[in-house]
């Protein structure tokens, strides 16, 4: 069954804009992560956040988390064209070795 | 590194028939992953490995799906009778180990095999 939902499902922007996406997921965590995937190519990863942790930056990325709410967020800072792809959240449950669950992601398109 | 291996990178096969997904996973990763990609599901967890074991197949659909790793370098995921709704984009993944309860680090991915069943 899947961990997360994300939202919202599709996201159209102008270059230069800020991009939010979110995810909810249902049990505890040890980490949540975030990946980005362009169309007809595999899953890359862009930014691990542990559950002990509340913010993290990397480069124009930033996520959150609220564990409490069971809620994280991805923010794209200052878009490009190239942001233009699928952003998925993934879980992994807490006590469940490495399992590893996708979000049904966002579709993200940054018009030039 | 090469990165994860897969092949082949397109199947089209008729119904009924056994069809062979392989992964390399990169070298050193002790956790091995099998997704399945639609629209309509999005990306589904299969099944995984730990060390060559099967740690979790309850993402399995049916008896007509079997996946191994005989060996770190190696998995295969086989599909037998396959069906048309089997047709997908089928991703291998692999991560290094964790530090036992706190979870895996990133999941590096292939490209896919986009599965097509006629």
């Amino acid at each position: 069954s899947q961990q997360g939902e994300e939202d919202p499902q599709a996201l159209s922007i102008q270059e230069g804009e800020n991009a939010t996406m979110n995810c909810s997921y249902k049990t505890s965590i040890n980490n949540l992560q975030w990946y980005r995937q362009n169309s007809g190519r595999g899953l890359v990863h862009l930014i691990l956040i542990r559950s002990n942790e509340r913010e993290k930056h990397s480069g124009r990325l930033r996520v959150t988390l609220d564990t409490s709410k069971k809620s994280s967020s991805l923010l794209i800072t200052a878009s490009r064209a190239a942001d233009t792809a699928s952003y998925f959240c993934a879980t992994a449950p807490y006590n469940q070795g490495g399992k590893l669950i996708f979000g049904q992601g966002t579709e993200l398109s940054v018009k030039p | 590194d090469a990165g994860v291996i897969q092949s082949p990178r397109h199947e089209v096969t008729e119904m009924g028939q056994e069809v062979t997904l392989r992964c390399k996973p990169i070298s050193g990763h002790d956790y091995l992953f099998w997704y399945r990609q639609t629209m309509m599901r999005g990306l589904e967890l299969l099944i995984y490995f730990n060390n060559n074991v099967p740690i979790d197949d309850s993402g399995m659909p049916e008896d007509r799906f079997s996946a191994k790793m005989p060996n770190a370098s190696f998995s295969t995921l086989k599909i037998q009778p396959s069906e048309p709704r089997d047709s997908a984009v089928y991703f291998c993944a692999s991560a290094p180990s964790t530090s036992g309860l706190r979870g895996n680090t990133e999941a590096f991915f292939g490209q896919g095999t986009r599965l097509t069943v006629v």
